[in-house]
C-alpha cells in the first residue's frame, strides 16, 4: 500500500542511549521531513530532504542526525538521548512532478526518554 | 507575523452545527492541504487544493488564490469530527523545507 511507514511506533530509551527512527515511502516522493510534536503543541521541523543525498536542518535539529541515501528512506538518528527529546515524531513526504503536492504522514513514533 | 494564519484557534460546537475554519497565507503556494489530527492520533490530509472547491462527504474545502485564503467547512457536525484541523501550504523553493503549517484549530463537537 502506498504511504509512509515509520518504525518503531513506541520506544522507551534511557538517558544517553542512541536509536534510529526509520521512515520509508514507496511513492517516489522527492521531499521528506521529520517533525516532532510535543504534547498540545504544533509540529516542529527537525530535518528535511529535497532528494537523495540532500538534507538540511529545520527549526530544531540539535541532538539529531539524518541521512538520505535513497529516495525511499529517511532515517532519523538520536544520539545521546535526553529527556527533552521525549516527544512524538512524525515523518512526512511530499510529491513533485507526476504527484505534485501529495502529502502523507507516517503514523508517528512515540519516544520516551527516562 | 506567521506566514500561515488560522482562525479560530479553538472552536466548540453543538452536534449538527455548520462549522467554518479559516486559513490565510502570505506566500506563493503550489498547493494547500487541510490536515486532521485526532487526539493522540496520526495526521491525515483531508484535502489538497490548488484552486476552487472540493467536497468529501460532509466536508467542503475552498480556496481563493487571489485573496490567499482558504476555508474548511463541516456540515452537520458530529462528535467524531472533534480533532485539530491544520492548514498547511506547500511552497516549492520556499523556507522550512517548502511546507508551512498553521497553528491549528482545535474543534470540539458536543453531543
Amino acid at each position: 500500500n502506498a504511504g509512509v511507514t515509520q518504525t518503531p511506533k513506541f520506544r522507551i530509551l534511557k538517558i544517553g542511549q542512541s536509536m534510529t527512527l526509520q521512515c520509508t515511502q514507496d511513492m517516489n516522493h522527492n521531499y521528506m521531513y521529520w517533525y516532532r510534536q510535543d504534547p498540545g503543541m504544533g509540529l516542529k521541523l527537525i530535518y528535511y530532504s529535497v532528494g537523495a543525498g540532500i538534507t538540511d536542518k529545520g527549526e530544531v535539529p540539535n541532538g539529531y542526525n539524518v541521512s538520505r541515501s535513497t529516495t525511499e528512506d529517511f532515517p532519523l538518528r538520536l544520539e545521546l538521548a535526553a529527556p527533552s527529546q521525549t516527544s512524538v515524531y512524525f515523518c512526512a513526504s511530499v510529491g513533485k512532478s507526476l504527484n505534485t503536492g501529495e502529502l502523507f504522514f507516517g503514523e508517528g513514533s512515540r519516544l520516551t526518554v527516562l | 507575523k506567521n506566514e500561515v494564519e488560522q482562525s479560530p484557534q479553538n472552536l466548540t460546537a453543538q452536534e449538527g452545527e455548520f462549522i467554518t475554519i479559516n486559513c490565510s497565507y502570505s506566500v506563493g503556494i503550489s498547493a494547500l492541504h487541510w490536515l486532521q489530527q485526532h487526539p493522540g492520533g496520526g495526521i491525515v490530509s483531508l484535502f489538497m487544493l490548488s484552486s476552487g472547491k472540493k467536497k468529501h462527504g460532509r466536508l467542503i474545502a475552498t480556496i481563493n488564490i487571489q485573496e490567499k485564503h482558504s476555508s474548511l467547512h463541516i456540515t452537520a457536525s458530529h462528535p467524531r469530527d472533534s480533532a485539530v484541523y491544520i492548514c498547511a501550504v506547500l511552497n516549492y523553493g520556499g523556507s522550512q523545507g517548502n511546507l508551512i503549517f498553521g497553528k491549528g484549530t482545535k474543534l470540539s463537537v458536543k453531543p
